[in-house]
């Protein structure tokens, strides 16, 4: 069972403007959740979290926002660049130190 | 601070045969994760050692696998009687016991 996922594989956006990638997640032990961005041949690199004890979360041109209702988190890229071109990966931890569980991943193509 | 690093980044071997990788994570960073990655899909968690102590094994960690930190530093994973199904990204990531997870660049095994 699929405890993280990521429902769109692919996005293509136009420079400047937003891009919105989503996640949902069903663990509701689950109470930290981060975005990773990955290039080719590379390792994931971190991006930015939450705490489930939030809603948003704001690093420069990243926001994450989180529905804990609706167990469902989105990531906000604004303006998009070229340079953001990459996979995106959504993961979630139960508790501080512990594994994370990862989506599938998202294909973001950010077009000059 | 150099980051997470493993070695080889790429190994070709035959089915059969054992191989084994290793990961030296940032120095103060007392966790440290191994995933795999197969192609499409997110990192799945293996295992994580908090200093040297073992302290969760994924049920995708078959007894062909085995992974060491013998002196709560660096780590080596290896693989037994390697087998089609294990060619993959192997990543390892560290951890200053808290949720972010920093990842090296990966070891890409390729069994033929």
């Amino acid at each position: 069972d699929q405890q993280v996922k990521q429902n769109s594989p692919s996005l293509s956006v136009q420079e400047g403007r937003i891009s919105i990638l989503n996640c949902d997640y069903t663990n509701s032990m689950f109470d930290y959740f981060l975005w990773y961005k990955k290039y080719p041949a590379e390792g994931p690199t971190f991006l930015i979290s939450i705490s489930s004890i939030k809603d948003k979360n704001e690093d420069g041109r990243f926001t994450v926002f989180l529905n804990k209702s609706a167990k469902h988190l989105s990531l906000h890229i604004v303006p998009s660049q070229p340079g953001d071109s990459a996979v995106y990966f959504c993961a979630a931890s139960a508790g501080a130190g512990n594994m994370l569980t990862f989506g599938g991943g998202t294909r973001l193509m950010v077009k000059p | 601070d150099t980051g997470v690093s493993q070695d080889p980044r790429h190994k070709i071997t035959k089915r059969g045969q054992n191989v084994t990788f290793r990961c030296d994570p940032i120095s103060e960073h007392n966790r440290l994760y191994w995933y795999r990655q197969t192609l499409g899909q997110g990192p799945e968690f293996l295992t994580y050692f908090q200093n040297e102590a073992q302290l969760e094994k994924s049920r995708l960690l078959s007894d062909r696998f085995s992974a060491e930190r013998p002196k709560g530093s660096f780590s080596t994973l290896e693989i037994q009687r390697t087998e089609q199904g294990d060619s993959a990204m192997y990543l390892c990531a560290s951890s200053p016991d808290w949720y972010e997870q920093y990842f090296g660049p990966g070891t890409r095994l390729t069994v033929t």
